[in-house]
């Protein structure tokens, strides 16, 4: 079955780390870039993050960028994105997300992220 | 960055009656080199991730019902349900995928009347 599956969301304090994984299968992963993006509640999508098919690109949002690292390994078919100084404004839903040139169209069933003390 | 605005902010049709939603892009996502538009459409029900409807502005993703339908080009963009089906109740979102940050509409939510 073609699909993604997320693993590590969570509970963190203000100040600390997160790491979220994403697994691939039923597709050639490495031929895709791999994205993240996030919702916060009741509110809409945001893009976060993006890695190319072989790791050597990454690009982060504004409100990211220095904080958090997006990596994939291609053996295992995961994208990773580590989460580090995390504010309370980064509690959502994080979604990772694959495409080859075009739209977003596999998604992963998301995870939570909440940032409190 | 592209701003991307839709409208109307949320929508009551009555069942079988045609819903339009429209997309706005701050600048054009029409790509000359391959003569595209980089606009997808996207609907999200509770507790699910997003689904992708259309992309390149009007090609239907497959599986989609033949009801749906895309259409603009530039920065001017609409979603079509050509006969509102009880599962249709949904937020949909456009999203620009032409340049990083890859952003959506703010969403527009819609109902059966």
């Amino acid at each position: 079955e073609v699909q993604l599956v997320q693993s590590g969301g969570g509970l963190v304090q203000p100040g600390g780390s997160l790491r979220l994984s994403c697994a691939a299968s039923g597709f050639t992963f490495s031929a895709y870039w791999m994205h993240w993006f996030r919702q916060s509640p009741g509110k809409g999508l945001v893009w976060v993050s993006r890695v190319d098919s072989d790791g050597s690109s990454t690009t982060y949002a504004d409100s990211v960028k220095g904080r958090f690292t997006v990596s994939r390994d291609n053996a295992m078919n995961t994208v990773f994105l580590q989460m580090d100084s995390l504010r309370a404004e980064d509690t959502a839903l994080y979604y990772c997300a694959r495409n080859w040139g075009s739209a977003f169209d596999l998604w992963g069933q998301g995870a939570m992220v909440t940032v409190s003390p | 960055d592209i701003v991307m605005t839709q409208s109307p902010d949320s929508l009551a049709v009555s069942l079988g009656e045609r819903a339009t939603i429209n997309c706005k892009s701050s600048q054009s996502v029409f790509y000359n080199f391959n003569n595209q538009n980089y606009l997808a459409w996207y609907q999200q029900k509770p507790g699910q991730p997003p689904k992708l409807l259309i992309y390149w502005a009007s090609t239907r993703e497959s599986g989609v019902p033949d009801r749906f339908s895309g259409s603009g080009s530039g920065t001017d963009f609409t979603l079509t349900i050509s006969s509102l089906q009880a599962e249709d109740v949904a937020v949909y979102f456009c999203q620009q995928y032409f340049s990083s940050p890859y952003n959506f509409g703010q969403g527009t939510k819609l109902e059966i009347k």
